[in-house]
């Protein structure tokens, strides 16, 4: 198994580009998480979701927009970026049906490293 | 609201000597929590839960948690640190019922000196 993957690893962006961060994981995770990591803040939860089609907020949604149309998949577009988007970003994923995700161990991908100008 | 604190910034231990590593919590329900490590440019790895059960939980590595209801604790500690334990440690939790979300504590800087 490769478990959590995220493309790419490094980006950088001028503000108001838009891009799209891959994650995929071939573990038939039914719940998965993206995350943003900054110096000081720990992780904050973006948005996450429980299964295929059902997607919900987190902390730290505004800017950020999520899909889930098949279980392997669970991509984040920036819609226009700005630097405060600088980020690390992990995408996560755990087992589990439903909220029951939560409860489980999460599976971290290796993170994508933002950078805006 | 949940919420979890780290309340070290860092912690620095000589090898061989027991660590302890802290965290607190706030739910308003029974409490799910967790240990992570992050070692440098990599993502977080999964060390040790807390459901239900002994107060005393083993996980990875060597690390061990004590679940503290009383003073909503849940420590984490190994008897004898190694300098390839020198990581970034994060404390999360989860309550229970349809609140579906992890909330993560801010961190803590682990340095084992040889």
């Amino acid at each position: 198994n490769a478990g959590v993957t995220q493309t790419p690893k490094f980006q950088v962006l001028k503000t108001g580009q838009s891009m799209t961060l891959q994650c995929a994981q071939d573990m038939n995770h039914e719940y998965m998480s993206w995350y943003r990591q900054d110096p000081g803040m720990g992780l904050r939860l973006i948005h996450y979701s429980v299964g295929a089609g059902i997607t919900d907020q987190g902390e730290v949604p505004n800017g950020y927009n999520v899909s889930r149309s098949t279980t392997e998949d669970f991509p984040l577009r920036l819609l226009s970026a700005a630097p405060s988007q600088t980020s690390v970003y992990f995408c996560a994923s755990s087992y589990g049906r439903g909220g029951q995700g939560s409860y489980n161990e999460q599976f971290f991908g290796p993170g994508t490293r933002l950078t805006v100008l | 609201a949940q919420s979890v604190a780290q309340p070290e910034d860092q912690v620095n231990v000589a090898e061989g000597n027991p660590l302890t590593v802290k965290c607190t919590y706030s739910v308003s329900g029974n409490p799910y929590l967790f240990w992570y490590v992050q070692y440098p440019n990599r993502g977080l790895q999964f060390l040790l839960k807390y459901i239900t059960g002994d107060n005393l939980v083993k996980g990875s590595y060597g690390f061990e948690a004590e679940f503290n209801k009383s003073q909503t604790s849940f420590h984490l500690k190994k008897p004898s640190a190694l300098v390839s334990d020198s990581a970034l440690y994060f404390c999360a939790v989860r309550e229970s019922g349809n609140n579906r979300k992890l909330i993560w504590g801010l961190g803590t800087s682990l340095a084992v000196n040889p």
